[in-house]
């Protein structure tokens, strides 16, 4: 069965200051990975996917994500974040083995400091 | 092109009632899923269809949630009898129709059972 870890409940993040959230999954194969953000008021937004090829992929909102097969991780990361950050995110893993249904984390909430 | 819609967004009903959840899926997208996430979990699968048909509904926590997707186009998901547990967000989300996509969702109907 697939998991999906996200050991940060809560980070609280500086405006301008670097953000990585982390992402563990657990899986038999090569699974596709997804990272998902929701604002306050908003529905989930895909911000970026991995499905092969380069394991670093860039998304949305200049957000890039790596995926790591032997550490079964799938960071995102920020260089510099905006207070527009400020959301609840999400990673989660499909297969088709799976059916396609997506398995999501627990989710990150980044609350972005002035 | 539109994205997919949900209704109500806000739904509070009393234990014992019924209430009945709208999807409308991104126009030409065959896949549907359903998705919920009750206080402080994870976002959980519910069920999928193609089309109009059933693939997998393991996520389906019992026979009091009914879902439906009539001509292949909006799907509903009618709970029947609510209980206090079945409060949470109700996401919906929709993916083309070969492979594996992406899944874009929708904004979400919180339910409220008091």
């Amino acid at each position: 069965a697939q998991s999906v870890t996200q050991p940060d409940i809560h980070i609280t993040v500086s405006e301008g200051a670097s953000l990585e959230l982390r992402c563990n999954y657990s899986y038999g194969a090569t699974p596709y990975l997804f990272w998902y953000v929701q604002s306050p008021g908003q529905g989930l937004q895909l911000l970026l996917k991995y499905f092969s090829g380069d394991t670093l992929v860039q998304g949305i909102k200049g957000f890039e994500a790596e995926f790591k097969r032997s550490q079964s991780s799938f960071n995102l990361r920020k260089p510099s974040v905006h207070w527009s950050d400020a959301a609840e995110y999400f990673c989660a893993v499909g297969a088709k083995a799976a059916g396609n249904k997506l398995t999501f984390g627990g989710g990150t909430r980044v609350l972005v400091k002035p | 092109e539109a994205g997919v819609t949900q209704f109500p967004s806000h739904s509070v009903i009393e234990k014992g009632q019924t209430v009945t959840l709208r999807c409308d899926p991104i126009s030409g997208h065959d896949n549907l899923y359903w998705y919920r996430r009750v206080m402080g979990k994870e976002i959980k699968f519910l069920l999928h269809f193609v089309k109009e048909s059933k693939q997998d509904e393991s996520g389906m926590p019992n026979n009091r949630f009914l879902a439906e997707r009539t001509g292949g186009t909006y799907s509903t998901l009618k709970v029947q009898p609510a209980e206090l547990e079945d409060s949470g967000v109700y996401f919906c989300a929709s993916s083309r129709d070969r492979g594996f996509y992406e899944q874009y969702f929708g904004p979400g109907t919180r339910l409220t059972v008091t």
